[in-house]
């Protein structure tokens, strides 16, 4: 039982580049997120998706996309990074919809130059 | 959701009991308080959630007052491993926006 896994780890792109950061869980949960973590930051919310099928707007979803691929699995793309987007990003899930109870992933760190 | 405010750093030593507390006014009849954990170069980990009087599980205990206008997050016998950042966080367990704040810095020293 691996819970939630992102990859990639880290990544570096260029101003103007695109590019989708991977997330999956195993619990068989219904509702899944995606969070930036600026330094010295608190969490906000970018996207999220209650159940399969659905995704709705966080706190601050300019300049990302998502996709809910399939219960296990959420994408967040970035499909012109700017340097304001270097970040953590973390997915985190949950067993039922709007729980606070949420599990999240190891992070992916984001550069743009 | 209701606007929470915590110190920004507590320093405690090893063996000693840490306790924090979240300030949250305009708590709703519906809010939960929940807090988190987070580690360096981590995702947060859920500790504790509380809706009134006192909630303790193998890691912390949450106190909170008649009122709920503040809770406290009690870790006992503080380890060097217990050094992160706590969050709380206030709102509806059937929301779904989760609101972190800045947190609480916790260094444990030896």
């Amino acid at each position: 039982n691996a819970g939630v896994t992102q990859t990639p780890k880290f990544q570096v792109l260029k101003t103007g580049q695109s590019m989708t950061l991977q997330c999956a869980q195993d619990m068989n949960h219904n509702s899944m997120y995606w969070y930036r973590q600026d330094p010295g930051m608190g969490l906000r919310l970018i996207y999220y998706s209650a159940s399969e099928g659905t995704t709705d707007k966080g706190e601050v979803p300019n300049g990302y996309n998502v996709s809910r691929l399939n219960k296990r699995e959420f994408s967040l793309r970035l499909e012109s990074a700017a340097p304001s987007q270097t970040s953590v990003y973390f997915c985190a899930s949950t067993s039922r919809q709007g729980a606070y109870e949420q599990y999240f992933g190891p992070g992916t760190r984001l550069t743009v130059t | 959701l209701a606007k929470t405010t915590q110190p920004i750093s507590m320093d405690s030593y090893e063996g000693q009991e840490v306790n924090i507390t979240c300030s949250h006014n305009n708590i709703a009849t519906n809010d939960y308080i929940t807090w988190y954990q987070q580690f360096p170069s981590q995702g947060p980990r859920f500790i504790i959630q509380g809706y009134k009087t006192k909630v303790t599980n193998e890691v912390a205990s949450l106190f909170i007052p008649a009122d709920r206008k503040s809770s406290t997050l009690s870790l006992p016998r503080v380890s060097l491993s217990d050094t992160a950042v706590y969050y709380c966080l206030v709102g509806e367990v059937a929301g779904n926006k989760l609101t972190f704040g800045g947190g609480t810095r916790v260094l444990v020293k030896p």
